[in-house]
């Protein structure tokens, strides 16, 4: 059974980068065909897809983050990962990670505030 | 961008109760790249039925996905007492993939 599992800062402050961590467990993370994405949910608000990477390590981004956004993999680590820089209060939210669509992260709440 | 209306915002209804949730998009979806997801307060989204129709491992037979083209349906035939949740739809054919606001499925 995939497990996935969000891991970093809760705490960020304006302007720097968000660093965000997915553990996967229960499958090799470089195996299969698979999207891993990074989706967030601001309070009381709905779901807003940042980007994915593919088991190719080949890359897509939503342009609304006006090119922020990376993630990147490490298989070595069964982990991907995602970087936003230039955080404004604006990207306060629970942050998913999920794979393809079926498999979520439990999520975890970053809040940018100085 | 792909734009997801659902409708309609809330929805209030009795347990054996028969819910129609609908989404319509801004332009057509290709293929059957469609999904519904039920969320609960605290959780993170469940992923009930994807292409369309098909329903995800695991969920009950009660929900049943529909649709093509720009409208989608997504139907509980009798409405459990664990229904009363939040559902989102979602496209994943084009970039950047997009969600519905939500519809409010609660208790009447």
């Amino acid at each position: 059974q995939v497990q996935l599992q969000e891991s970093g800062p809760g705490l960020v402050k304006p302007s720097q980068t968000l660093s965000l961590t997915c553990t996967v467990s229960g499958g090799s993370i470089s195996s299969g065909s698979f999207f891993y994405n990074w989706i967030r949910q601001p309070a009381g608000k709905g779901l807003e897809w940042i980007g994915r990477i593919y088991t190719s390590g080949n890359t897509l981004y939503n342009p609304s983050l006006d090119g922020r956004v990376t993630i990147s993999v490490d298989t070595s680590k069964n982990q991907f990962s995602l970087q936003l820089s230039s955080v404004t209060a604006a990207d306060t939210a629970v942050y998913y990670c999920v794979r393809d669509r079926e498999h979520w992260g439990q999520g975890t709440l970053v809040t940018v505030s100085s | 961008e792909i734009v997801l209306t659902q409708s309609p915002g809330t929805l209030s209804l009795s347990p054996g109760e028969r819910a129609t949730l609908s989404c319509r998009a801004s332009q057509s979806v290709s293929g059957t790249y469609f999904a519904w997801y039920q969320q609960k307060p605290g959780q993170a989204p469940r992923l009930l039925v994807q292409g369309v129709s098909s329903r995800a491992t695991g969920i009950p037979d009660r929900f049943s996905g529909s649709g093509s083209g720009t409208d989608f349906i997504l139907t509980i035939s009798r409405l459990e007492p664990e229904d009363f949740a939040v559902y989102y739809c979602h496209q994943y054919a084009l970039s950047p993939l997009t969600f519905g606001g939500g519809t409010k499925v609660e208790i009447k």
